[in-house]
């Protein structure tokens, strides 16, 4: 059992650059969270979906993109990179409302 | 909105000492649920404890606990028996009901020292 597992972990990209970011949950869960983490300021949710073929915005979601087609991937996508999008990103899944968000190990972005 | 509030940027405890990290929280939500993270130098983020907004006993999980005082708004998490692998970031975090969203607060670093 993976959990949640995200490619890649490490990620350096020039500005203006596009790429994907791949979730995966092997629990069957029905939501599944991007969120972005900066120093300082806790995690901030990006994008989320409460099931297979939707998606909403979260906190933060200008720049970014996902997409749920299948209920166990959630992709999140940078069209074109900038400076401030350089973070530490994680995958998050739940089974359902009020119950716990287990997260992946993070991937570090950086754009350069 | 929803708010959590963490004061305190840092803390040190003595190994084997009791420590309270504090959290509050702003909600208008009647149906919400708070949880504390906890996440190591390592990076990974590790789910310690969680209490709903209707559970009328503060939860507890091994050597956590949460000290849940809903009309004051907190949501304290207590680390019992302080081990040096206690040494870690702490955040706490709301969620709503509805969308399951997580509302972190900005953390607080936890140093044991031996």
């Amino acid at each position: 059992n993976a959990g949640v597992t995200q490619t890649p972990k490490f990620r350096v990209l020039k500005t203006g650059q596009s790429m994907t970011l791949l979730c995966a949950q092997d629990m069957n869960h029905e939501y599944m969270y991007w969120y972005r983490q900066d120093p300082g300021m806790g995690l901030r949710l990006i994008h989320y979906s409460v099931g297979e073929g939707t998606t909403a915005k979260g906190e933060v979601p200008d720049g970014y993109n996902v997409s749920r087609l299948k209920k166990q991937n959630f992709l999140l996508g940078l069209e074109s990179a900038a400076p401030s999008q350089t973070s530490v990103y994680f995958c998050a899944s739940s089974l359902a409302v009020l119950y716990e968000q287990y997260f992946g190990p993070g991937t570090r972005l950086t754009v350069t | 909105a929803q708010k959590i509030t963490q004061t305190q940027p840092g803390m040190f405890v003595q190994e084997k000492e009791a420590v309270t990290l504090d959290c509050t929280y702003d909600t208008s939500d009647q149906s919400y649920g708070l949880f504390w993270y906890k996440q190591p130098s390592s990076g990974e983020m590790i789910f310690l404890i969680y209490q709903g907004s209707y559970d009328e006993q503060n939860a507890t999980e091994g050597r956590y606990s949460l000290n849940f005082q809903k009309a004051r708004k907190s949501a304290n998490l207590v680390i019992s028996a302080s081990q040096l692998g206690d040494s870690a970031m702490y955040f706490c975090a709301i969620v709503r009901g509805a969308t399951n969203k997580l509302i972190f607060g900005t953390g607080t670093l936890l140093a044991v020292q031996p």
